[in-house]
């Protein structure tokens, strides 16, 4: 199956810097990568997503590259805020049987 | 618009104790549906998936069981609770067809195996 690496596993950064996670995946049949967000005790939540046809993708704070040939996507927050504290899963899927095979998390703190 | 009911929200169960976790969609008909499990500190593992009714995929070895009796429904059990069984236990549901989109989760069990 779908192996996803995600790095790195605690992040912390002061308010108002620039915060990136780096994912990577195995399969090349793999065309669907969300981004998750989870604060403590709650369930995940998509920020954002990309799909394979696309290598950038920006939602204010927000985005996401991918770099299919490497087998490689990013989330990258600007300026950041203490609310954005949480930990960001990324995921791959589009391999047979729509299956979502999630990294193993980035605890990002952000020091006001 | 589509909800996904999760219950019961914690538990804590004896070692050898049998499990039922449910997991229902509204909404919708025939997602995907999918158990993780989070341990403590963790990512987020797939333990089983699937596409329809009575078709289930599982992805590591492991003392639970998952079932489909209907379309919108998903259940995870365990005949034998191990310690190794506590975590953090979530149902998710995606949109089938010819476009991956997101998957949405329930809002969680936490299993606490004494």
């Amino acid at each position: 199956g779908e192996n996803v690496e995600q790095h790195p596993s605690t992040l912390s950064v002061q308010e108002g810097d620039s915060a990136v996670i780096k994912c990577t995946y195995s399969d090349s049949a793999s065309n669907y990568f969300p981004w998750y967000k989870q604060e403590l005790g709650k369930r995940p939540q998509l920020i954002i997503d990309i799909r394979s046809n696309v290598g950038e993708k920006k939602d204010q704070r927000i985005a996401v590259t991918l770099n299919k040939t490497a087998k490689h996507f990013s989330l990258h927050i600007t300026e950041t805020q203490p609310e954005d504290s949480a930990v960001y899963f990324c995921a791959a899927s589009g391999n047979t049987g729509n299956q979502f095979y999630f990294g193993t998390g980035t605890s990002l703190t952000v020091i006001p | 618009s589509q909800t996904i009911h999760q219950w019961p929200a914690t538990l804590v169960q004896p070692v050898g104790s049998p499990l039922s976790l449910e997991c229902t969609v509204e909404g919708t008909s025939n997602p995907n549906l999918y158990w993780y499990r989070q341990a403590a500190g963790r990512g987020l593992q797939l333990l089983f998936y699937s596409v329809g009714i009575g078709q289930i995929s599982s992805e590591v070895p492991q003392n639970l069981s998952a079932s489909r009796p209907q379309d919108r429904q998903f259940i995870l059990s365990s005949k034998k609770l191990l310690l190794s069984d506590s975590g953090f236990y979530l149902c998710a549901w995606s949109v089938r067809g010819p476009k991956d989109t997101e998957a949405f989760f329930g809002q969680g069990t936490r299993l606490t195996v004494v």
